[in-house]
């Protein structure tokens, strides 16, 4: 079940640390996306990133970071900032050819502070 | 700003019995606009998208840019579609947005 990997499955965070999310994907795609979906609430965006060395905002951005140093990986840092972290984690990516195409999801990464 | 809603958080519908998910949106621009669908314990994953106007699985969604909504129809639910429906604008920036989401359950 190749194509987009995310880990680890299940994170537990202490209150006040940071934790990094990691997300990799062989498809050869361009853009890559981070979504946090809460119940009722549907997936909202974090970041995205179109290319390496790039990446934007999304609707819900405070307190996370991001990097794109290569095309594969898009690694989210939940930071100390982010008042509510608990939340089901997904990455994302397309080939970013045009608006028809599909996104691809990983399998999500489930983050619960304590 | 680009806004997709999905006004039923849940559809509780009996085997056979048509369905059918609201999905409204809003764009200034030319939308394109796909269903994609999470199985329990499955990924999400893309279920159809208008500009292939195709039917996956029975299901069918047609684009009325008039009513600005994109509604998914099937004349037949089966348990197995039971499952949480998302509803996704995609803009010339290539970022989607999601609505909230439809649970449906198919009841025996």
């Amino acid at each position: 079940d190749g194509g987009i990997t995310q880990s680890p499955k299940y994170l537990f965070r202490k209150e006040g640390q940071n934790v990094t999310l990691s997300c990799e994907q062989n498809l050869n795609h361009d853009a890559m996306y981070w979504y946090r979906q809460d119940p009722g609430q549907g997936l909202r965006l974090i970041y995205y990133s179109q290319i390496v060395n790039d990446f934007q905002k999304g609707d819900i951005a405070e307190g996370y970071s991001v990097s794109r140093e290569k095309k594969e990986s898009f690694p989210l840092t939940v930071t100390s900032a982010q008042k509510n972290p608990t939340a089901f984690y997904l990455c994302a990516s397309i080939s970013g050819q045009g608006r028809g195409d599909e996104q691809f999801f990983g399998p999500g990464t489930r983050l619960t502070v304590l | 700003a680009q806004r997709v809603t999905q006004p039923e958080k849940l559809l509780s519908v009996f085997k056979g019995a048509p369905v059918e998910l609201k999905c409204n949106y809003s764009y200034s621009g030319s939308p394109e606009l796909f269903w994609y669908v999470q199985y329990s314990r499955q990924r999400l994953q893309l279920l159809l998208r208008h500009i292939s106007r195709e039917s996956i699985k029975g299901f069918t969604a047609d684009l009325n840019k008039g009513e600005t909504s994109f509604h998914l129809k099937k004349p037949f639910a089966q348990e197995e579609d039971s499952a949480m429906y998302y509803c996704a604008l995609h803009n010339a920036g290539n970022m989607l947005t999601f609505g909230g989401g439809t649970r449906l359950m198919v009841k025996p």
